[in-house]
């Protein structure tokens, strides 16, 4: 079935810097990928996200990339700031019967250092 | 934006009991709501989907006798855990969308079977 991979699993960045979360998916069929925050003890809160007919897209210091060929989309985060320390989930769509679900990466946990 | 609440935020009950937990859309009808299971540094697992005034669907390996899902209108779904065990302990979170638009989630619940 569909799987999504997600690296690394743990990221330190010092403030400031960029940081660059990357995922790859099976199935081809998956059209929609979403990026997810989320904090401790609260739920994920939708960040960014990319439809297949886009290779990029950015919000501000968030951005977005999907190369669909090779299965690849990342996310890309600059001038890092300490609220952006979290875990981060990418995602990709899949339709079952009339609905969209969504299979997810492992996680990533992002650590911002002062 | 889209809001969805969830409550409780947690929950501490003996074994035995059932416990019921809400999910609601605030500012949009949701046609499908989705509820998750979440186990610590883990990532988000798909436990049902559930269409407004349709029975839920479930994932392999969920029991639907025990976690008991309505829809009944297009704001509203919850989630009842019957005679709750402490395995069952863990973190619940719901998401609401419209057909293949994002999913947005509620803030989640902790529960604590002692």
């Amino acid at each position: 079935g569909e799987n999504v991979e997600q690296h690394p699993s743990t990221l330190s960045v010092q403030e400031g810097d960029s940081a660059v979360i990357k995922c790859t998916y099976s199935d081809s069929a998956s059209n929609y990928f979403p990026w997810y925050k989320q904090e401790l003890g609260k739920g994920p809160q939708l960040i960014i996200d990319i439809r297949s007919n886009v290779g990029e897209k950015k919000d501000q210091r968030i951005a977005v990339t999907l190369n669909k060929t090779a299965k690849h989309f990342s996310l890309h985060i600059t001038e890092t700031q300490p609220e952006d320390s979290a875990v981060y989930f990418c995602a990709a769509s899949r339709r079952v019967d009339s609905n969209y679900q969504l299979i997810w990466g492992a996680g990533t946990k992002l650590i911002i250092k002062p | 934006g889209a809001v969805v609440s969830q409550h409780p935020s947690w929950v501490i009950c003996k074994s035995g009991t059932s416990v019921k937990i809400e999910c609601r859309s605030l500012d949009f009808q949701a046609t499908t709501m989705f509820w998750y299971r979440q186990f610590p540094k883990q990532s988000l697992m798909l436990m049902a989907t559930s269409n407004e005034g349709s029975k839920a669907t479930y994932e392999q390996g969920v029991e639907k006798d025990k976690f008991l899902i309505n829809h009944a209108s297009l704001t509203l779904s919850t989630l009842t855990v019957t005679s709750a065990h402490p395995e069952d302990s863990s973190f619940y979170i719901c998401s609401a969308t419209i057909s293949n638009q994002p999913q947005h989630f509620g803030d989640g619940t902790r529960l604590s079977i002692l």
